[in-house]
């Protein structure tokens, strides 16, 4: 079983609509999470930081389920900017960041 | 400026050859990585460093080599490329293992 996976989609919707993405982990000693935006054939960027809690950064909400292992990305009124591919990443303190294979967003007009 | 920088961008070479790729930042950050990226496979780590004297060999190491020259460099050599080492590498930065910053990648091709 692969560390991080995610569903690699490509998910398709229009302007203007809600779609969420989720993550899963392996480890479960995985201490930080993060979500990543990679535009075609660009180096990734930090989107947010995952908390427990959860967190809201304007039109992106993160969550984080320690239970059930899951991370979850949900973008609310998507624009046609928001088209990139999304990669799911873990940390365990002190070692390593693990990549996830990224899920591909398209926003269509 | 951009704070991590990869050179060259792009680059073609022949089965065989000895290729270096080499990455510098001015983040002034203790940990440097590299990665390569392949479709589908998302970002698979080479080798990382901690700090100029500590080197560590990542998920995929083989066939690979890396200098850390300084705190601001950090070099990734292939001795022998072969034609399966196509792909897309990135150089990230990182301060205390939280976010990573990425240079623009070099995107190589071995013929």
């Amino acid at each position: 079983r692969k560390e991080v996976e995610q569903d690699p989609g490509p998910f398709n919707v229009p302007e203007g609509a809600t779609v969420a993405f989720n993550c899963t982990y392996s480890n479960s000693a995985s201490q930080s999470f993060f979500w990543y935006r990679q535009d075609c054939r660009k180096e990734p960027k930090l989107l947010m930081s995952v908390y427990s809690s959860g967190n809201e950064d304007g039109r992106f909400t993160a969550q984080l389920n320690r239970a059930s292992q899951y991370i979850s990305l949900l973008i609310r009124d998507s624009k046609l900017s928001d088209s990139a591919t999304y990669l799911c990443v873990v940390n365990i303190y002190g070692q390593n960041f693990v990549f996830g294979p990224g899920t591909r967003l398209s926003v269509l007009p | 400026d951009a704070d991590v920088t990869q050179t060259p961008r792009n680059r073609i070479t022949k089965t065989g050859k000895r290729i270096m790729l080499e990455c510098s930042q001015t983040k002034g950050h203790d940990r440097m990585y590299w990665y390569r990226q392949d479709p589908g496979l998302g970002l698979r780590l080479i080798y990382y460093s901690f700090d100029v004297k500590d080197i560590n060999k990542g998920e995929i190491s083989d066939g690979y080599s890396v200098s850390r020259q300084a705190q601001a460099k950090f070099s990734l050599s292939l001795e022998s490329a072969i034609p399966n080492q196509t792909a897309l590498y990135f150089c990230a930065t990182s301060n205390d293992g939280y976010e990573q910053y990425f240079g623009p990648g070099t995107r190589l091709t071995v013929t």
